[in-house]
């Protein structure tokens, strides 16, 4: 069946530095793509999508490109404030035509001053 | 306004109890889901609602059961409660199903059962 893998966390960056978490994908067909934040004590935000390949997403100063011949769609920032502190997921529709999102295990960023 | 907002936002529970989540959406979306968040943070889809119609039910305890009055508002009993059942439920919807959609997440229902 479809499914999501990302980096397990927790990513520990100082303030400033790159961000990159690895999300890759398998899925039969062609899914949408997205990155989807979660601050402490909230509900889910998207972040950022990608429909079809070769598409770029990006939001806040995030990015990620849906890559079909690695089936990868990694998240990158260039410079992470504390701010963006949270829990970041990666997720897919699966086939099937219904918007059922299959979530990544998660990746915990920590960003210190 | 909220756009998602569950209630209760904690519920702690004896083992064997039954017990119901709320969820509403002021949005004006067609589409409902309920997912499941688990203490590792990993999160799984148990059921969507379109239109007050039954669209996607996961493997789930038929201990669960969803209940969807109007477009607006989805609900979720469960019955004979247990210790696995602990974890963060979070409600969100959609305008439409397809698979494009942005869904919509409530802030999450933090369920514990001793």
């Amino acid at each position: 069946g479809d499914s999501v893998t990302q980096m397990e966390g927790p990513v520990t960056l100082s303030e400033e530095a790159c961000l990159t978490i690895n999300c890759t994908y398998t899925a039969t067909g062609y899914p949408s793509l997205f990155w989807y934040v979660q601050y402490p004590g909230e509900g889910l935000q998207l972040l950022l999508k990608a429909t079809k390949a070769d598409d770029k997403g990006s939001n806040k100063g995030f990015e990620a490109t849906y890559r079909k011949e690695t089936t990868s769609f990694h998240l990158e920032k260039g410079s992470v404030q504390v701010s963006d502190s949270a829990v970041y997921f990666c997720a897919l529709t699966a086939s099937g035509g219904y918007n059922k999102l299959i979530f990544g295990a998660g990746t915990r960023l920590a960003v210190h001053p | 306004d909220t756009a998602v907002s569950q209630t209760p936002k904690y519920l702690v529970t004896q083992m064997g109890n039954d017990k119901s989540i709320k969820c509403e959406q002021n949005l004006g979306h067609d589409t409902m889901y309920w997912y499941k968040q688990d203490s590792k943070k990993f999160l799984k889809i148990m059921f969507s609602y379109n239109n007050k119609e039954l669209i996607i039910n996961e493997t789930v305890p038929n201990r669960f059961s969803p209940k969807s009055p109007d477009k607006a508002h989805l609900n979720l009993h469960i019955n004979s409660l247990e210790l696995g059942d602990s974890a963060v439920y979070f409600c969100a919807s959609s305008q439409g199903r397809g698979a494009n959609n942005e869904q919509f997440f409530g802030p999450g229902t933090r369920l514990t059962v001793l």
